[in-house]
């Protein structure tokens, strides 16, 4: 079965970087869209990007340039989310999701939670 | 950016009755649109996607229409365990947009 495992809860201080990933199980990672979504407590979700692990092609929600950066390990089904430059503002679940042919979402994570704080 | 308009933000219905959930685009977006239920401490599961086609494994009280800019989801004979939030997200054109959620109770 379909699962895309995330790593656990971070905790990281205002100014630095954190690296969350995503394993994919059950499928053929290089054949769907990997994208991530933001939600922060209380508020709706946001798109920030897709990568397609296939050739690693990438594409971002232009308010998430420069913040967050998507790469994909082929030999470990893994998808990875890098977000910088980090604020109480990036404080947030975010999810990995997969899709294919058209970017709505079949399957899920479990989210990470990301808490900025000093 | 296309904006998604969604009402009423807070629902409540009682069980068996049917509720409707309506999403309205800032421009056509030729009925991709997709709804998801988020249960709390839960990501979200896809119920609809090209606006009326459910997703496998969802039950068919779940139903969703709509055209160019106006989208809804109906949820017939309702079930306690529906109680969730209901996103709405565009999939025409990047960067993917969502509803700012349905929050749906039981009273």
């Amino acid at each position: 079965q379909v699962q895309l495992q995330q790593s656990g809860a971070e905790l990281v201080k205002p100014g630095s970087s954190v690296k969350i990933s995503c394993k994919a199980s059950g499928y053929t990672f290089t054949s769907y869209d990997m994208h991530w979504i933001k939600q922060q407590p209380g508020n709706g979700l946001e798109w920030i990007g897709w990568i397609y692990p296939g050739n690693g092609n990438t594409k971002y929600n232009q308010k998430f340039n420069g913040k967050a950066t998507l790469t994909a390990d082929k030999s470990s089904s893994t998808a990875y989310m890098q977000l910088s430059s980090l604020t109480s503002e990036d404080s947030a679940v975010y999810f990995c999701a997969r899709s294919h042919y058209s970017p709505y979402f079949d399957y899920w994570g479990q989210g990470v939670m990301v808490t900025v704080s000093s | 950016d296309i904006q998604m308009t969604q009402s009423p933000a807070s629902l409540s219905a009682s069980l068996g009755e049917t509720v409707t959930i309506e999403c309205l685009a800032s421009e056509d977006i030729y009925s991709n649109l997709a709804w998801y239920q988020q249960k709390p401490g839960k990501s979200p599961q896809l119920l609809i996607y090209y606006a009326n086609s459910l997703n496998d494994g969802v039950p068919s009280r779940f139903s969703g229409s709509g055209s160019g800019t106006q989208y809804s989801l109906k949820i017939n004979s309702l079930q306690s365990e529906d109680v969730s939030i209901y996103f709405c997200q565009q999939n025409y054109d990047s960067p993917f947009t969502f509803g700012s959620g349905t929050k749906l109770e039981i009273k």
